[in-house]
């Protein structure tokens, strides 16, 4: 049982490039998130997917895009990066909505643009 | 804007020795207030989650507890290991939001040093 599990783990981009993130999670999950975490900040959620087949915006969505591709794996896609784009991904899960269950993150890609 | 502040910004210890983490927040009304820890390069992981009507919660040598009427929070740690040097995190969850209710602080980095 490995939990959420993201690649890569690490990647270095250059402005305008384009990269797909990848999870999955093996715990059955329903909900999905992603989010992104840089200095002096708290988490900040970027897209989430409540179940298979739907996905919302989350606090900070300008730039990405996801795909909820089944129950086990959500991307997040840069289409164009960009150097304010650089910091720490994490990708999460819970059985149900955040409000009651706990979430677990995966490891995180910690991505820098240049 | 709800907010979710931490206190102190960053703590150094001697091992052995106990430390109190500090959270106020200012989401209301809120469903429940969690704690996670997150180790350097990895991410956060549950400690614990208290609903509004919970006073306190232990796990191990971590407690936590919750004053709803003055909307704080603190973590105690007892007995301080070298493993417990890591980002503690406060999240409250907001009732009136979905998919984006947990409001996370920045967190208090903790070094336990021998």
């Amino acid at each position: 049982n490995a939990g959420v599990t993201q690649t890569p783990k690490f990647q270095v981009l250059k402005t305008g490039q384009s990269m797909t993130l990848q999870c999955a999670q093996d715990m059955n999950h329903n909900s999905m998130y992603w989010y992104r975490q840089d200095p002096g900040m708290g988490l900040r959620l970027i897209y989430y997917s409540a179940s298979e087949g739907t996905t919302d915006k989350g606090e900070v969505p300008n730039g990405y895009n996801v795909s909820r591709l089944n129950k086990r794996e959500f991307s997040l896609r840069l289409e164009s990066a960009a150097p304010s784009q650089t910091s720490v991904y994490f990708c999460a899960s819970s059985e149900g909505g955040p409000l009651t269950y706990e979430q677990y993150f995966g490891p995180g890609t910690r991505l820098t643009v240049t | 804007k709800n907010q979710v502040e931490q206190s102190p910004q960053s703590l150094i210890i001697l091992e052995g020795k106990n430390c109190t983490l500090q959270c106020n927040y200012t989401v209301s009304p809120f469903s429940n207030l969690r704690w996670y820890k997150q180790d350097t390069g990895r991410g956060p992981v549950s400690l614990t989650i208290m609903t509004f009507s919970e006073n306190t919660k232990s796990n191990g040598r971590y407690t936590a507890t919750l004053d709803a009427d003055t909307k704080q929070s603190s973590l105690h740690i007892t007995a301080s290991q070298l493993s417990d040097s890591a980002s503690y995190i406060c999240v409250v969850s907001d009732p009136t939001q979905a998919g984006t209710a947990l409001i996370f602080g920045k967190g208090t980095t903790l070094s336990v040093s021998s």
